[in-house]
């Protein structure tokens, strides 16, 4: 099992430009979850899905989108961005039903916007 | 009041110390605690899991939960200069429930 993958690694963008964050995994997990990453911040809740065509806002949602269409994947929609969102953005996933209910995080994707 | 806090350190000690970690948290409804360590420019990797109160032993690593303090400590004895890294503490109220992380102790040991 790859586990959980995000692409890309790194990005810079301009303000106002648009991008979309891609999370995978391969442990048919049914929740998923995005958290932000700033320094001497912790783990920000962005937004999460506990199951396919099922999205919530978490703690941040502001400036940003989910979908779920398949139990894998869960993209990060980002539309005008602004320099408040350079961060470290995290995609992690669980399932619930089993005995340690632990999130997998993947590695990250870390974005600048100038 | 945040949900959970967690000095940042940061934190250094001679290889071989006792490193103890620790956060406090308001919510007393929260059931499980985890310990997540995180490698530079790495993803945030599960380390312990404890449910409820007591303790919990892995190896060099020892969670603790006191319920009635609202406090839980991670333990790393002989720390080895591997250790370096900042580590996590996060709580749940159930199974499927949101996570509250800790901001992170960045902890490096020294040779």
């Amino acid at each position: 099992n790859a586990g959980v993958t995000q692409t890309p690694k790194f990005r810079i963008l301009k303000i106002g430009q648009s991008m979309t964050l891609q999370c995978t995994q391969d442990m048919n997990h049914n929740y998923m979850y995005w958290y932000r990453q700033d320094p001497g911040m912790g783990l920000k809740l962005i937004y999460y899905s506990v199951g396919a065509g099922i999205t919530d806002k978490g703690e941040v949602p502001n400036g940003y989108n989910v979908s779920r269409s398949t139990t894998e994947d869960f993209p990060l929609r980002l539309e005008l961005a602004a320099p408040s969102q350079t961060s470290v953005y995290f995609c992690a996933s669980t399932k619930p039903e089993t005995s340690t209910d632990t999130q997998y995080f993947g590695p990250g994707t870390r974005l600048t916007v100038l | 009041q945040k949900e959970v806090e967690q000095d940042p350190g940061p934190l250094s000690v001679p290889e071989g110390a006792i490193v103890s970690l620790n956060c406090t948290y308001s919510n007393s409804a929260f059931q499980y605690f985890m310990w997540y360590r995180q490698y530079s420019r790495k993803g945030p990797e599960l380390l312990m899991y404890t449910y409820s109160s007591g303790n919990k032993e892995d190896g060099r690593f020892t969670a603790q939960v006191d319920k009635s303090s609202k406090y839980i400590s991670l333990f790393i004895r002989d720390s080895q200069p591997s250790d370096s890294a900042t580590y996590l503490c996060a709580m749940s109220e159930g199974t499927g429930n949101q996570f509250y992380f800790g901001t992170g102790t960045s902890l490096t040991v020294i040779p």
